[in-house]
């Protein structure tokens, strides 16, 4: 499969603990992408990737997510001390240039 | 039948009919629009894009119509199948690298 994929697919955690999600992107995509979905929603951006560089955050990545693609490969999203509130699916996205191919999706549930 | 996107967020159509999902976006500077078809437990899968240098772009039975006059957007799927029942979002690009999504349409087909 050369999709872009996601680890892991479904977590189920209390609140105060802290996740982490991995993304791989399509080989050839320079560009990675991390949104956040909640039910009924579309997508929302949470912060972009060129090669290593993070170029750009949304407002809604508070100081406890952070995200890091230490070799312009691979994607990691970390969010600390978790609150019910960060229930949701984290979906990555990659793209050479133009359209964004997005992951399975990791669907995060905080108890 | 048809939709008005955010307004309408559902749409049923029988098996064999086209389908017209309508999306509104607000932005003049957009000029590059994707739509992407979810469905449930899955991420957005890439459907066609336009950018806006193009009224109009046809893919393998779904064709996409850009009015940048009255910042309509519209996909049509011609002989809509019970496996195009999901939600479709038009996702919105500013200029910059985010993509901006709607709420979605959620299409079911009626076998």
């Amino acid at each position: 499969d050369t999709g872009v994929s996601q680890n892991p697919r479904h977590k189920i955690t209390k609140r105060g603990q802290n996740v982490t999600f991995r993304c791989d992107p399509i080989s050839e995509h320079n560009r990675l992408y991390w949104y956040r979905q909640t039910l009924g929603q579309g997508p929302e951006f949470l912060t972009y990737f060129q090669n290593e560089a993070q170029l750009e955050k949304s407002r809604l990545l508070s100081d406890r997510f952070s995200a890091e693609r230490p070799k312009g490969s691979f994607s990691t999203l970390e969010i600390q001390r978790t609150e019910q509130g960060d229930s949701a699916m984290y979906l990555c996205a990659s793209s050479f240039r133009g359209a964004q191919y997005f992951g399975p999706g990791t669907r995060l549930l905080v108890l | 039948g048809e939709s008005v996107g955010l307004h309408l967020p559902t749409l049923s159509v029988q098996e064999g009919d086209n389908s017209i999902i309508n999306c509104a976006y607000s932005n003049s500077a957009s000029d590059y629009f994707i739509w992407y078809k979810q469905e449930s437990g899955k991420g957005p899968q890439f459907i066609i894009d336009i950018r806006s240098n193009m009224d109009k772009r046809q893919g393998q039975r779904v064709t996409v119509l850009l009015n940048k006059t009255v910042k309509h957007l519209s996909l049509q799927i011609a002989a809509t199948q019970p496996g195009d029942s999901a939600v479709y979002f038009c996702a919105e690009n500013r200029g910059g690298n985010q993509f901006y999504f709607g709420t979605g349409t959620s299409l079911t087909v009626i076998p």
